[in-house]
């Protein structure tokens, strides 16, 4: 069975520094990955994933992600943090073959002061 | 497209009396899943559907549970007769299976609160 990892709760940052959201996952084969953000009331929405290809995948609002197979990571990175950006972050993880859902991890609060 | 709607987004009862949430997948999506999120338990899947049709329902926690889905722009989830643990959020979220890496949609979701 697929389980996703993520180490940090909470993530704490100033208002124009990188930041890193980590995620490790475990599963057979080559993983399906996801990250999705939530914001305060809100469904979450999907950010970007990871499927084939370059280990670096691009998606919404300048977030970036690179997937490491000898690692079993996806962190989550942006070069420079928005106090807009503070809100819960969730990885998620599914095998390749066939259908199956997507695991999800706890999420890691993401806290950006200015 | 308008997404994954849900109704109602906020809902407050009493113990013992039933709860039907709603949602209306993203049109032309085949799949939909029922979550609950929770502090103490984080995201959790309760059902989901394929054409319809009910796949897994593993994650629906007691036969107080039931969800149904008529047809491929809706759906419901009901809790008879519903508790005070069953407070949460639910959310409903739809994807279409377009072979691979396909991307749920998730809806706005609806807080429960069971007094």
């Amino acid at each position: 069975a697929q389980s996703v990892a993520q180490p940090e709760d909470q993530v704490n940052v100033a208002e124009g520094n990188p930041l890193t959201v980590k995620c490790t996952y475990s599963v057979s084969g080559n993983p399906y990955l996801f990250w999705y953000v939530q914001y305060p009331n809100r469904g979450l929405q999907f950010l970007l994933k990871y499927i084939t290809g370059d280990n670096l995948v691009k998606g919404s609002y300048g977030f970036e992600a690179e997937f490491n197979k000898s690692q079993t990571s996806f962190h989550l990175k942006k070069p420079s943090a928005l106090v807009s950006d503070s809100a819960l972050y969730f990885c998620a993880v599914r095998p390749p073959s066939g259908y199956s859902t997507l695991t999800f991890g706890k999420g890691t609060m993401l806290l950006v002061s200015p | 497209d308008a997404g994954v709607i849900q109704s109602p987004r906020h809902e407050v009862t009493e113990m013992g009396q039933e709860v039907t949430l709603r949602c209306k997948p993203i049109s032309g999506h085949d799949y939909l899943f029922w979550y609950r999120q929770t502090m103490m338990r984080g995201l959790e899947l309760l059902i989901y559907f394929n054409n319809n049709v009910p796949i897994d329902d593993s994650g629906m926690p007691e036969d107080r549970f039931s969800a149904k889905m008529p047809n491929a722009s809706f759906s419901t989830l009901k809790i008879q007769p519903s508790e005070p643990r069953d407070s949460a959020v639910y959310f409903c979220a739809s994807s279409f299976m377009a072979g691979s890496g396909e991307t749920q949609y998730f809806g706005p979701g609806t807080r429960l609160l069971v007094l």
